[in-house]
């Protein structure tokens, strides 16, 4: 099975900016992670979707949002753009709730 | 107190030794937990996935947990250089949507 795909690798985006982030989960699975990763605080729980629904919601502000569509492959938006927002996007599914989760390689994102 | 604590070396060992990553947690509600292994720019690995207390080993690695003293181990035998990677430990109690709590991860160097 081809593992968890997220487009594109690597991104620059100026301050202020909005930017669309996609994944495309392994095939079967209907659960979608987002994950935040930076040197300092390490990899933080954005959100969860489940058949299209969000299951949970992380400590983030709303400026970052998701969805998943009916094929199970989501997408992440952060609008209004900060400097701390430069990090790893790190999106990961799972088969069921009892499944662990296994990652793609991350959208490197770079707010300048 | 962090709900998970990890300390981030970095460690070096030489090829062949015997290494031992550790985690320490505070949440009792955590039932479920991984190690991951992520390489530079790449997204993390899962290595050892287990329920509740007891050992798990496959190949070169071993897993233990120890829920009545809330640390978590992870063994690896006959280090090779390309074990030289951060491992991230992960846990969650799984109730549906739960998101997993990471480790700020260890980084390992094993020298040839």
């Amino acid at each position: 099975k081809a593992g968890v795909t997220q487009t594109p690798r690597y991104l620059i985006k100026t301050r202020g900016q909005q930017v669309t982030l996609s994944c495309s989960p392994i095939s079967g699975h209907r659960s979608v992670s987002w994950y935040q990763q930076t040197p300092g605080q390490g990899l933080q729980f954005l959100f969860e979707y489940f058949s299209e629904t969000q299951r949970n919601k992380g400590n983030f502000p709303g400026r970052f949002s998701g969805r998943q569509f009916s094929n199970s492959r989501s997408e992440m938006n952060v609008s209004t753009l900060e400097l701390g927002d430069s990090a790893l996007y790190l999106c990961a599914s799972r088969e069921d709730s009892d499944s662990p989760l296994h990652f793609g390689n991350g959208t490197r994102l770079t707010v300048t | 107190q962090k709900e998970v604590e990890q300390d981030p070396g970095p460690l070096s060992v030489p090829e062949g030794a015997i290494v031992s990553l550790n985690c320490t947690y505070s949440n009792s509600a955590f039932q479920y937990f991984m190690w991951y292994r992520q390489y530079s720019r790449k997204g993390p690995e899962l290595l050892m996935y287990t329920y509740s207390s007891g050992n798990k080993e496959d190949g070169r690695f071993t897993a233990q947990v120890d829920k009545s003293s809330k640390y978590i181990s992870l063994f690896i035998r006959d280090s090779q250089p390309s074990d030289s990677a951060t491992y991230l430990c992960a846990m969650t109690s799984n109730q549906a949507g739960t998101a997993l709590i990471f480790g700020k991860g260890t980084t390992l160097s094993v020298s040839s």
